[in-house]
């Protein structure tokens, strides 16, 4: 079975600064890493997905995280956040070996960019 | 316009009473799944479906069913819902397993 934990419940961080979002993960098999946002009231949209390949993943609106598998994380990060990014984010993992088996979601980080 | 939708958006029912909440995608993808998303929780997977005819579980499946007779639409059924069943809802699809996930805009379910 797998698992995601998502350190942070909140981060506060003020316009412009940079922001890391932790997330952990555990699973005895290979994976796929997902990180999803949420804005208010809304489903969720893909932010960036890591697959194979460079660890290093680039997805939209500036974000990028880097899967590291000796630490099983998958931290996002964005060098200078905007009012606009406050949402919530959410770390996912799915086994690799079984595509479409389940994708599992942590508990979620609200982001909160103060001005 | 591609899209997943989801009907009702917004639901209040009694302990009991049998309800369907549909969704429906418009890109042909394969797999298609049900989330609840509860304070804390982050989401958790209730079932999924890789293809017509074929289900499985996810991490929380007791209390619901789904079928796929068709591979656009993917109710989720509460036969006796209760109040811990009390939920925000969310349908997603995506052209394989593994692949980019397309929410559904949520299902708001207070079971009173």
């Amino acid at each position: 079975a797998q698992s995601v934990t998502q350190l942070d419940s909140q981060v506060p961080v003020f316009e412009e600064a940079p922001v890391e979002l932790r997330c952990n993960y555990s699973s005895s098999v290979s994976v796929y890493l997902f990180w999803y946002v949420q804005y208010p009231n809304q489903g969720l949209q893909l932010l960036l997905k890591y697959l194979s390949g460079s660890t290093l993943v680039k997805g939209i609106n500036g974000f990028e995280a880097e899967f590291n598998k000796s630490q099983t994380s998958f931290h996002l990060r964005k060098p200078s956040v905007h009012i606009s990014d406050t949402a919530e984010y959410f770390c996912a993992v799915s086994e690799a070996r079984n595509a479409g088996n389940m994708l599992t979601f942590g508990g979620g980080t609200r982001l909160m960019v103060k001005p | 316009e591609a899209q997943v939708t989801q009907n009702p958006r917004y639901l209040i029912t009694v302990t009991g009473k049998k309800l369907t909440v549909t969704c429906s995608q418009n890109m042909n993808h394969e797999y298609m799944s049900w989330y609840r998303q509860d304070p804390g929780l982050g989401l958790r997977q209730i079932y999924y479906s890789m293809n017509v005819e074929v289900t499985d579980k996810g991490d929380v499946p007791e209390g619901y069913k789904v079928s796929r007779k068709e591979k656009r639409n993917f109710p989720l059924i509460l036969e006796s819902p209760s109040p811990n069943q009390t939920s925000l809802y969310f349908c997603a699809s995506s052209l394989y397993g593994g692949g980019t996930q397309f929410f559904g805009p949520g299902t708001r379910l207070t079971v009173l």
